[in-house]
């Protein structure tokens, strides 16, 4: 069962530093969510695309946070300059483009800043 | 306000009974409605979804839609201390997939 992978597991840096998250959504599925989220909190949307069109980035998304989806297929996600506060989980979903079908997720990366 | 809304709980049942999770929404334009499953410390499993009014099941899951009232609920009939964990309830804005998701309510289901 091929479902979404996350790579990596877990991420420690030390503050200032650059880091990249991959998604590889499940095959069939043309739409690919991020979203953050922190202790006691639900998921937070972040960004998401159809294909390689990043079809929404939320206001909250400062412009260290950068994702693309170059072929349609994986996907990353960079955080530069990372601070303290970006200490969180970070959680890839994938669906069919439909509003009714449902995201799916992976296991997520959980970054730490020292 | 936020878009979605759940009691944090915790909410603390005994095994073997009815846990009743509640959910609701401020964007009348929403048209699906999601509940997940978080275990600590993993990313969340979708459990079910429901887009009509009315009550739809699935084994011991049970979602409840009542979209005049703006209400989503889960029931989970004969608890298991294996369902302890915390229940997302998610929204999609009419119209696109972006999905809102709530705080989520903690279920402890106690032996």
């Amino acid at each position: 069962d091929t479902g979404v992978s996350q790579d990596p597991r877990h991420k420690i840096t030390k503050r200032g530093q650059n880091v990249t998250f991959r998604c590889d959504p499940i095959s069939e599925h043309n739409r690919l969510y991020w979203y953050r989220q922190t202790l006691g909190q639900g998921p937070e949307f972040l960004t998401y695309f159809q294909n390689e069109a990043q079809l929404e980035k939320s206001r909250l998304l400062s412009d260290r946070f950068s994702a693309e989806r170059p072929k349609g297929s994986f996907s990353t996600l960079e955080i530069q300059r990372t601070e303290q506060g970006d200490s969180a989980m970070y959680l890839c979903a994938s669906s069919l483009a439909h509003p009714d079908q449902p995201q799916h997720f992976g296991d997520g990366t959980r970054l730490s800043i020292l | 306000q936020k878009e979605v809304e759940q009691n944090s709980g915790p909410l603390s049942v005994p095994e073997g009974a009815i846990a009743s999770l509640n959910c609701t929404y401020s964007d009348r334009g929403s048209q699906s409605f999601f509940w997940y499953r978080q275990y600590s410390g993993k990313s969340p499993e979708l459990i079910m979804f429901i887009y009509s009014n009315g009550d739809k099941e699935d084994g011991r899951f049970t979602a409840q839609l009542n979209k005049a009232s703006q209400y989503v609920s889960l029931l989970i009939r004969d608890s298991q201390p294996s369902d302890s964990a915390t229940y997302l309830c998610a929204a999609n804005s009419g119209g696109y997939q972006k999905v809102t998701f709530g705080i989520g309510t903690k279920l402890q289901v106690i032996p």
